[in-house]
């Protein structure tokens, strides 16, 4: 069974430009969820999709990210334009169902550097 | 509001030693309790996990943890550590009644010295 793919696994932009990432979850997960994980830090959920709708975003910063699910499978999300406290890991997991307890299957993440 | 503590950010133990790290969570319900590791460059992987019942639980590894209610803690044991059991270790909670968000501690980074 393939694994939880993320694109690109490394990216460095100058302040206030803007950045893409891409991920696409296990076959058959209806949940996906893109967390930030700073140095030193456990990772802390950015937001949360239950096929193509938004349960939670709570912790996004909506003036500078978005995300987006098409067709309820590959996700994509942005910052725009990027500050320096943006430099971070960016991860993206999918699970079977939102509901608690599922197993939550993580790709291996993209670093972002800010400079 | 929920969270995770992991007290220690950093442990070295020797090869073929025990190992426990520690994991205290404040959670109002009876929480859904887990252990990821991380090794560089790759993303977390799940270690175990605690829904209900049984309160020691065996995970992948040769890893266990015990959930202690009376102590809101959640520790992983392993009772001899190999060098590739090197990488960062997290301890998450989740609602047992809502969404599956994971809140995560802030990690411990395990050396192992040979």
């Amino acid at each position: 069974e393939a694994g939880v793919a993320q694109s690109p696994r490394y990216k460095i932009i100058e302040k206030r430009q803007s950045v893409a990432f891409w991920c696409n979850p296990i076959s058959g997960h209806a949940t996906l969820y893109w967390y930030q994980q700073i140095l030193g830090q456990g990772p802390k959920l950015l937001i949360q999709f239950q096929n193509n709708g938004v349960v939670d975003d709570s912790q996004l910063p909506k003036d500078r990210f978005s995300a987006e699910r098409l067709k309820g499978v590959d996700s994509t999300l942005k910052i725009q334009p990027a500050k320096l406290e943006d430099s971070a890991v960016y991860l993206c997991a999918s699970s079977l169902d939102g509901v608690g307890g599922y197993e939550q299957y993580f790709g291996p993440g993209t670093r972002l550097t800010v400079t | 509001a929920q969270s995770v503590t992991q007290p220690d950010i950093h442990i070295t133990v020797s090869e073929g030693a025990s190992l426990e790290l520690r994991c205290n969570y404040s959670y109002g319900a009876t929480p859904y309790l887990f252990w990821y590791v991380q090794s560089p460059g790759q993303g977390l992987q799940l270690l175990l996990k605690y829904f209900s019942g049984d309160t020691l639980v065996q995970g992948i590894k040769g890893f266990e943890a015990e959930f202690k209610r009376s102590q809101s803690s959640f520790n992983l044991r392993k009772p001899s550590v190999h060098w590739s059991d090197a990488a960062e270790y997290f301890c998450a909670v989740a609602s047992s009644g809502g969404y599956n968000k994971l809140i995560f501690g802030a990690g411990t980074r395990l050396a192992v010295h040979p």
